[in-house]
């Protein structure tokens, strides 16, 4: 079966700092990744995606993702967190056979400190 | 400005009482979709619909409708609500075919509260 885990349901962080919030996939053949963003009370936002290519897809916001095929990894990063990044942030993969749906992780919520 | 909206954005309800969910996009997109989330379940599909009067099951169908008479407008009825379909709920769009290329926009949210 298809699906994105993210392990952590929290991540902390201290402002400046850099940040990375974790994702890895199961899936056949090769994964299409999403990472969106959402603010409170606010629906979700697309922020960068890996379809092909380099390994490292630069995205909104300043965020980037690492595609890791040996580790089947996604893991977002910043090399600097903003108190304003505090958001929950979802992990998905293309579903292989309804190539419109997005196949979601469970969520990790970001909250940098000041 | 193009959008997702969705109304209400906050209701509180009875069990049994029918109710309808809006969502409206204005960008000319022909792939809709609701989806709600639960805390540790993330984002589940509930109906999509790949253009007018096309609709399709996704993960979680149970105790839900959909329809699309117009390209613009896919409602969300909960012809008799029960408490496990509490939730939050959004609903989304994107242009077609592949979200490879287009991803997809999501409105605000609607906050269902069955009682």
């Amino acid at each position: 079966a298809q699906s994105v885990a993210q392990p952590e349901d929290q991540v902390n962080v201290a402002e400046g700092n850099p940040l990375t919030v974790k994702c890895t996939y199961s899936v056949s053949g090769n994964p299409y990744l999403f990472w969106y963003v959402q603010y409170p009370n606010r629906g979700l936002q697309f922020l960068l995606k890996y379809i092909t290519g380099d390994n490292l897809v630069k995205g909104s916001y300043g965020f980037e993702a690492e595609f890791n095929k040996s580790q089947t990894s996604f893991h977002l990063k910043k090399p600097s967190a903003l108190v304003s990044d505090s958001a929950l942030y979802f992990c998905a993969v293309r579903d292989l056979y309804n190539t419109d749906k997005l196949i979601f992780g469970t969520g990790t919520r970001l909250q940098v400190f000041p | 400005e193009a959008q997702v909206t969705q109304n209400p954005r906050y209701l509180i309800t009875v069990t049994g009482k029918k109710l309808t969910v809006t969502c409206s996009q204005n960008m000319n997109h022909e792939y809709m979709s609701w989806y709600r989330q639960d805390p540790g379940l993330g984002l589940r599909q509930i109906y999509y619909s790949m253009n007018v009067e096309v609709t399709d099951k996704g993960d979680v169908p149970e105790g839900y409708k959909v329809s699309r008479k117009e390209k613009r407008n896919f409602p969300l009825i909960l012809e008799s609500p029960s408490p496990n379909q509490t939730s939050l709920y959004f609903c989304a769009s994107s242009l077609s075919g592949d979200i490879s290329n287009q991803p997809q926009h999501f409105g605000d949210g609607t906050r269902l509260s069955i009682l």
